[in-house]
């Protein structure tokens, strides 16, 4: 059984919507995380959270926005939605303070495309 | 500026060769250096990592060779399998960074049979 839950699996949209991308962890961790991957960067480090707070963010939009609504919960919520944002976008976690806090685990990924 | 390094980009070997990855990163304080498998359609998952107190780590057909004054490592895998074929990813992070780990571009590794 997947640990880390994203849906939908893929994703449609039109140039100028919003959307919100799921993710649910079942590892009992405390960190989530998402990244994007696209062909232009691999793997792109967005936002990290610790006990749903937010620890970093790399990214320069505020068209992207995480929700965390409950401890293993970590949305993504993109609004006016560009081209440019047709990426696959993982949800991982981690567990801050243990020997292998640095080790992330992560979804099969969210694939939006934007027309 | 790009942290991590990967070359070659995309690599094809044939069954039962070695195939070697190669990494390299600039900050000088990253002391943990985890390499991510990566199979089509699905997300990375954690291969095998290094600390930069070690030169070496093995697991099975997976070794990592890590130099630390040329800020250099490599992916050793032996005896390749059809299997192995997959993107790869060096990645790197220091302590007290929020434990935010820098990807490289990843390499795409072919095992031919």
């Amino acid at each position: 059984d997947p640990k880390i839950i994203q849906k939908p699996k893929y994703l449609v949209a039109v140039t100028g919507s919003e959307k919100i991308l799921i993710c649910e962890q079942y590892l009992g961790h405390n960190a989530m995380y998402w990244y994007r991957q696209s062909a232009k960067k691999p793997l792109e480090f967005m936002f990290s959270y610790s006990y749903q707070k937010l620890m970093d963010n790399q990214t320069a939009s505020s068209r992207f926005q995480p929700q965390s609504s409950k401890k293993n919960h970590l949305d993504l919520q993109i609004t006016a939605l560009k081209p440019d944002d047709s990426a696959t976008y993982f949800c991982a976690s981690s567990q801050e303070g243990t020997a292998s806090a640095e080790t992330l685990y992560f979804g099969s990924g969210t694939r939006l495309t934007v027309l | 500026q790009q942290q991590v390094r990967q070359s070659p980009q995309s690599l094809t070997v044939w069954e039962g060769e070695t195939a070697i990855l190669n990494c390299s990163y600039e900050d000088s304080t990253f002391n943990y250096f985890p390499w991510y498998q990566q199979f089509p359609g699905e997300g990375p998952a954690l291969l095998i990592s290094i600390r930069s107190v070690s030169d070496k780590k093995e697991d099975g057909r997976f070794t990592i060779f890590f130099n630390k004054r040329e800020k250099k490592l490599s992916l050793h895998i032996t005896d390749s399998q059809p299997g192995d074929s997959a993107t790869y990813f060096c990645a790197a992070s220091a302590r007290n960074s929020n434990n935010r780990i820098f990807f490289g571009d990843g390499t795409q590794l072919v095992v031919k049979p």
